[in-house]
């Protein structure tokens, strides 16, 4: 079993619509949950991050974090074609050093 | 200011050949990270530097693959004998400290294709 599951979709939703996009994984010790976004042919770009259980708000993205059901969301709020990318979570404990990433999930937003 | 840079943006080798990806991180992060994406899947660690040394090396898949960092700013990641399962795209990102390792910021990567 992988430490990070999400699932790859892809997924197509319509301008405006809210996007809920979801990790589970595995191990407790992760203490800080990030979300990357990764155009086609780009580096991933570091989104936003919420530290153990909690909502983190910036604009129109929420990063929510359940750690009782080792639950990670990211949630887009009035969708734009330009949110068109694949979304990566990506856990962290803090006596370690590497980001493990899920899968990552491909999200169109069609106008 | 500027962001992770990454030397060169694309490399093709024939199977067996060696090759040096080269990456510059963002002016004064003492932490540097190589990772490994395959096309569909998310980066996969290879190793860590705090400084001039590789403070964890346990993703490299084997002995082909060695990275440096011999003044603590770029590094170089190196290859032997590439395979063609080598192919793929070399992510190197940098965070301001160790400490601070769940802010990393990523390059735009090398596509490396081994023929």
């Amino acid at each position: 079993q992988k430490e990070v599951e999400q699932d790859p979709g892809p997924l197509s939703v319509p301008e405006g619509a809210i996007v809920s996009l979801n990790c589970t994984y595995s191990n407790s010790a992760f203490q800080y949950f990030m979300w990357y976004r990764q155009y086609s042919r780009k580096g991933p770009e570091l989104l936003m991050y919420t530290y153990s259980s909690g909502n983190k708000e910036d604009g129109r993205f929420t990063a929510q974090v359940d750690k009782s059901s080792k639950y990670i969301s990211l949630f887009i709020r009035d969708s734009q074609p330009s949110d068109s990318a694949t979304y990566l979570c990506a856990p962290w404990e803090t006596s370690g050093s590497r980001l493990t990433f899920g899968e990552g999930t491909q999200l169109t937003v069609n106008p | 200011g500027a962001g992770v840079s990454q030397t060169p943006s694309n490399k093709v080798t024939e199977k067996g050949k060696y090759v040096e990806l080269r990456c510059d991180p963002i002016s004064g992060h003492t932490a540097l990270y190589w990772y490994r994406q395959s096309l569909g899947q998310g980066p996969e660690f290879l190793i860590y530097f705090q400084g001039t040394g590789a403070a964890d090396d346990s993703g490299l898949p084997n002995d082909r693959f060695f990275a440096v960092r011999p003044e603590g700013s770029v590094s170089t990641l190196k290859i032997q004998r590439t395979e063609r399962g080598d192919s793929a795209v070399y992510l190197c990102a940098s965070s301001p400290s160790g400490v601070r390792g769940h802010e990393q910021y990523f390059g735009p990567g090398t596509r490396l294709t081994v023929t």
